[in-house]
C-alpha cells in the first residue's frame, strides 16, 4: 500500500514570509497527526485531526500556525509569517483509528529553512 | 543527509555485536510504547511496541523491555548491521483514549562494517 505522501520535500523562505505543507494520508485512514521535528530533537505534535475534525491541537501556536483537514482526506499546514526558530522538518502521520494503540505511519517529511 | 547527531546520545557498534539503547519515559501513566528508527532524510519508521501489561515483547531481532517501576524502557537489537544505522526515538502513549505520542530526545546508532 502507498505511505504517507508529503510535499513539498524542501522549502526555503525568508522570515515574515508564508509557507504552505501538504499531505496525504494511507487510504482509509481516520487520523492525520502533524509534527514538528526540530533538528537534533523527536518529532513534537502539532495538531491531531479525527477526520476533519480536530482531536488535539494544544501545542499549535495559533498566531501563526493553522491546520485543516476540510474533507477528512488530505491536509495542509500552513505559517503565517515564519519566523527564524519555525526551521525544522514538518512531518505528517497518519493511523488508522484514534484510540489509544494505535501505530503512527509518518511521511518522508517536509524540510523548511527559514533566513 | 542532514545531521541530525550534533546533541543526540551516540552508541557506536562493530557489526554483528548486539546493541542496547536506552529511554526513560516521562508519565508513569503512560500505558503504550513504541520504538521509531529515523534514518537520515526519512520520517520515522515503525520497529516494536509494547503495552504496560507486558515487561517484554519480541520480534525479529529485536526486544523490547519495560520496566514500570523506573520507568525505564530499552530496545536491544541481535546481531547489529550497517542498515541499523540510524536515530532510535522511544515515544509514550498516555491512558487518553487518544493515539497522541510523546516522543523522547532519541539516540543515535552507528554501526560499523
Amino acid at each position: 500500500e502507498a505511505g504517507v505522501a508529503q510535499s513539498p520535500r524542501y522549502k526555503i523562505i525568508e522570515k515574515r514570509q508564508s509557507v504552505a505543507f501538504w499531505c496525504n494520508p494511507i487510504s482509509g485512514h481516520a487520523t492525520l497527526y502533524w509534527y514538528q521535528q526540530i533538528l537534533g530533537q523527536g518529532p513534537k505534535l502539532l495538531i491531531q485531526f479525527q477526520n476533519n475534525g480536530v482531536v488535539d491541537d494544544s501545542q499549535l501556536p495559533k498566531d501563526r500556525f493553522s491546520a485543516e483537514r476540510l474533507k477528512g482526506v488530505d491536509s495542509t499546514l500552513k505559517i503565517q509569517p515564519a519566523k527564524l526558530e519555525d526551521s525544522a522538518v514538518y512531518l505528517c502521520a497518519s493511523s488508522l483509528r484514534t484510540s489509544g494503540r494505535e501505530t503512527q505511519y509518518f511521511g518522508p517529511g517536509t524540510r523548511l529553512l527559514v533566513l | 543527509g542532514e545531521s541530525v547527531g550534533l546533541h543526540l546520545p551516540t552508541l557506536s557498534v562493530q557489526e554483528g555485536d548486539n546493541s542496547i539503547i536506552n529511554c526513560a519515559y516521562s508519565n508513569s501513566a503512560s500505558d503504550y510504547f513504541i520504538w521509531y528508527k529515523q534514518e537520515s532524510g526519512k520520517g520515522p519508521q515503525f520497529i516494536i511496541d509494547i503495552r504496560s501489561n507486558m515487561d517484554k515483547r519480541q520480534g525479529q531481532r529485536v526486544t523490547v523491555l519495560l520496566n514500570k517501576t523506573v520507568k525505564h524502557l530499552s530496545l536491544q537489537i541481535a546481531a547489529t548491521q550497517p542498515g541499523d544505522s540510524a536515530v532510535y526515538f522511544c515515544a509514550e502513549n498516555l491512558n487518553s483514549g487518544y493515539s497522541t505520542l510523546t516522543f523522547g530526545k532519541g539516540t543515535m546508532l552507528l554501526v560499523s562494517p
